[in-house]
């Protein structure tokens, strides 16, 4: 596709129960990576994927966060039980680079999750 | 530690008016990259611009310009002749491979507001 793109685009969710949030990529980008924005803040850094590698997850803010890129190309973050406190809307980048080069994030529009 | 520091939350400008957005890092790392992203109301970011450590050289891109100072730590944001269109959420980050990996780290984002 032209850009990056993300699905669910609004999720609402009741306390407690399990969402899977999907990003597709610019194809062919190597890099992959899931933001967290609260409300009024800056993306925070979650996890990031070099082909199917995820070489740092260490945003995620808990255990119950879980995200793979099992093919190197799309890529899901799983929240398990979730909280009042996950609402936020999840951020996927992809970069043609690799670690070497730090080229310009391309950001999807965001899934923007409600937990109620 | 690695941050980024927006000052300024918001400004509000008059059609025409020229605008400087004020960001400030830091950053242990000798070699790290600088960028300013664009999120309008539609909520995507925008890549604007990339820069690294090693080049301090200032860039101008039609309306918009960037001053770049490793002595006082500053990437500034210059938009001359606003126009509404500018209205915006802008984002200063910073990717500090040595010290932070290949995250993003962002600020907190200076809400410009352009009206005619």
């Amino acid at each position: 596709g032209a850009g990056v793109s993300q699905s669910p685009r609004y999720k609402v969710a009741k306390r407690g129960q399990d969402v899977a949030l999907r990003c597709d990529p610019i194809s062919g980008h190597v890099s992959l990576f899931w933001y967290q924005q609260a409300l009024g803040q800056g993306p925070e850094f979650l996890t990031y994927f070099q082909n199917e590698a995820q070489l740092d997850k260490s945003g995620l803010p808990s255990d119950r966060f879980f995200a793979e890129r099992p093919e190197g190309s799309v890529s899901t973050l799983k929240i398990q039980r979730t909280q009042q406190e996950d609402s936020a809307v999840y951020l996927c980048a992809s970069s043609s680079s690799g670690r070497a080069s730090y080229n310009e994030q391309f950001f999807g529009p965001g899934t923007r999750l409600t937990v109620l | 530690a690695q941050k980024v520091t927006q000052a300024q939350t918001e400004i509000s400008v008059v059609e025409k008016e020229d605008v400087t957005l004020d960001c400030v890092y830091e950053t242990r790392d000798t070699t790290y990259y600088l960028f300013w992203y664009k999120q309008p109301p539609s909520g995507e970011l925008v890549f604007l611009i990339r820069r690294n450590s090693f080049d301090e050289q200032n860039e101008i891109s039609g309306r918009y310009s960037w001053n770049f100072q490793k002595s006082t730590s500053s990437f500034n944001f210059t938009i001359t002749a606003s126009q509404v269109v500018d209205s915006a959420v802008y984002f200063c980050a910073l990717v500090s491979p040595n010290q932070a990996g290949t995250a993003l780290i962002f600020g907190k984002g200076t809400t410009l507001s352009v009206s005619s």
